[in-house]
């Protein structure tokens, strides 16, 4: 099946500074998501991104479909961005059954 | 607000005890699905549902039951918990293809 691996594992970051998720994908997908998981457990949605590039507010992703990649941009981080970040991708014919990364968690200090 | 909705967000309960977990969603999505997330394991789907009255087994549904009797909600029944069904539980909802939306998880504990 699809495999998914998503880099850094660990990251610690002074509040202020950016950083950059990446999300490999072993085969085609005709959408990726990115959700934010936070210190109390609920899953956040961010994007929602097939290909091409979206941003929301700090936060941007990019999905570049035919090199099987995307990448999460987090700009000028705050505390509030601590926790983990997955990219999740659809199983082919799997009715929409998400394939999800093992995470990056990602500690923002002030 | 459109949004996907779980009750109860913790339960502490003794094997053998029967539960139940709602879901229920307010935007007419087809697909929703039951995940359950355990340390160094991630997040792994255990019930499915297309549409109502349709339902599959996900990849871990031993010890599971689901019902679709209305669009909007998506049960997750234990007959008879034990402990190793201790874990994090998440409902999701889509449109069919569609970007799917998370509830906000169920903290379950079975002593």
């Amino acid at each position: 099946g699809i495999q998914v691996e998503q880099s850094p594992p660990d990251l610690i970051l002074q509040e202020g500074a950016n950083s950059t998720l990446r999300c490999n994908f072993s085969d085609s997908v005709n959408n990726l998501q990115w959700f934010h998981q936070n210190p109390w457990g609920q899953l956040i949605n961010l994007f929602y991104i097939p290909s091409g590039t979206k941003q929301n507010g700090r936060l941007s992703a990019t999905t570049v479909a035919t090199e099987r990649y995307s990448l999460l941009y987090i700009s000028s981080s705050q505390t509030t961005d601590s926790g983990v970040y997955f990219c999740a991708v659809p199983l082919s014919g799997g009715y929409n059954k998400l394939i999800f990364g093992a995470g990056t968690r990602l500690a923002v200090h002030p | 607000e459109a949004q996907v909705t779980q009750n109860p967000r913790y339960l502490i309960t003794v094997t053998g005890k029967k539960l139940t977990v709602t879901c229920s969603q307010n935007m007419n999505h087809e697909y929703m699905s039951w995940y359950r997330q355990d340390p160094g394991l991630g997040l792994r789907q255990i019930y499915y549902s297309m549409n109502v009255e349709v339902t599959d087994k996900g990849d871990v549904p031993e010890g599971y039951k689901v019902s679709r009797k209305e669009k909007r909600n998506f049960p997750l029944i234990l007959e008879s918990p034990s402990p190793n069904q201790t874990s994090l539980y998440f409902c999701a909802s889509s449109s069919y293809r569609g970007e799917q939306f998370f509830g906000p998880g169920t903290r379950l504990t079975v002593l």
